[in-house]
C-alpha cells in the first residue's frame, strides 16, 4: 500500500506568488490534514478535509486556503506569499480523522517551500 | 490556550544508553496522546500512542508513561540505536474535535555511538 505522496519535493517561489501544494492520502483514507512546520514554531495545524468537506481549521490567515477531492486527493494554496511563509508543509491522512481509539496520522514527507 | 511543550530542545545519548524525552502539556481534556519520530527529511512517523485512561504503555524497546496530575508525557527508548537519531514530537488530540492535534516543539535525540 502506498503512503502519503506529496508533490512536488521542493518548491521556490518570490514574494507576491501564489503556490498550490498536492497531497495524495493512503489509499482507503478519507481524512485529510496540512501542517506547517517551521524551526522556530514547530507544527502548526492548518486545516482538516473530509469527504471534500473542511471540517476544522487552525489559527492561519485566508491566504491559506485548501480543498479535497471526490477521490479524497488535496490540494493546498497559498496566495500572495510572504517571506515568512517559508516552511516545510507537512500532509497527513487517516481513514477517519476522529481521533477515536487508535486513530493514527500518517504523514508525507513534505513540500519544501522557499519564499525569497 | 492549549500548547504541548518539551522540556528539552537536545538531547545526547551514549549508544546503548536509555533515553528519556519529556513533554508537558497544558489542556486536561486532551485524551490521547502519540509520540512521533521525525528523521531528517522525511515526515514524522508514529511511535507509540496511549490514551488518557492508562498511564503507561510499552512498544518494543519504546515505553510511553502519562502523568495526568502533573499533565507530563515521557517516552523511554531501551538500549538508543545511531537509527533512533531524530526529532521526538508529543501530541495531544482531544477527540471531542475533529483530528486537531496539538505537537509539541520537539526534542532532538544525538546517539553517540
Amino acid at each position: 500500500k502506498a503512503g502519503v505522496t506529496q508533490t512536488p519535493r521542493y518548491l521556490i517561489k518570490t514574494r507576491g506568488q501564489q503556490v498550490t501544494l498536492s497531497c495524495s492520502p493512503i489509499s482507503g483514507h478519507r481524512s485529510v490534514s496540512w501542517y506547517q512546520q517551521t524551526p522556530g514554531q514547530g507544527l502548526q495545524f492548518l486545516f482538516e478535509y473530509f469527504s471534500e468537506t473542511q471540517r476544522n481549521k487552525g489559527n492561519f490567515p485566508g491566504r491559506f486556503s485548501g480543498r479535497q477531492f471526490s477521490n479524497s486527493r488535496s490540494e493546498m494554496n497559498v496566495s500572495t506569499l510572504e517571506l515568512g511563509d517559508s516552511a516545510l508543509y507537512l500532509c497527513a491522512s487517516s481513514s477517519t480523522g476522529t481521533g477515536e481509539g487508535s486513530e493514527k496520522l500518517f504523514f508525507g514527507s513534505g513540500t519544501q517551500l522557499s519564499v525569497l | 490556550g492549549e500548547s504541548v511543550g518539551l522540556h528539552l530542545p537536545t538531547l545526547s545519548v551514549q549508544e546503548g544508553d536509555n533515553s528519556i524525552i519529556n513533554c508537558a502539556y497544558s489542556n486536561s481534556a486532551s485524551d490521547y496522546f502519540i509520540w512521533y519520530k521525525q528523521e531528517s527529511g522525511k515526515g514524522p512517523q508514529f511511535i507509540i500512542d496511549i490514551r488518557s485512561n492508562m498511564d503507561k504503555r510499552q512498544g518494543q524497546r519504546v515505553t510511553v508513561l502519562l502523568n495526568k496530575t502533573v499533565k507530563h508525557l515521557s517516552l523511554q527508548i531501551a538500549a538508543t540505536q545511531p537509527g533512533d537519531s531524530a526529532v521526538y514530537f508529543c501530541a495531544e488530540i482531544n477527540s471531542g474535535g475533529y483530528q486537531k492535534v496539538t505537537f509539541g516543539t520537539g526534542t532532538k535525540l544525538q546517539v553517540i555511538p
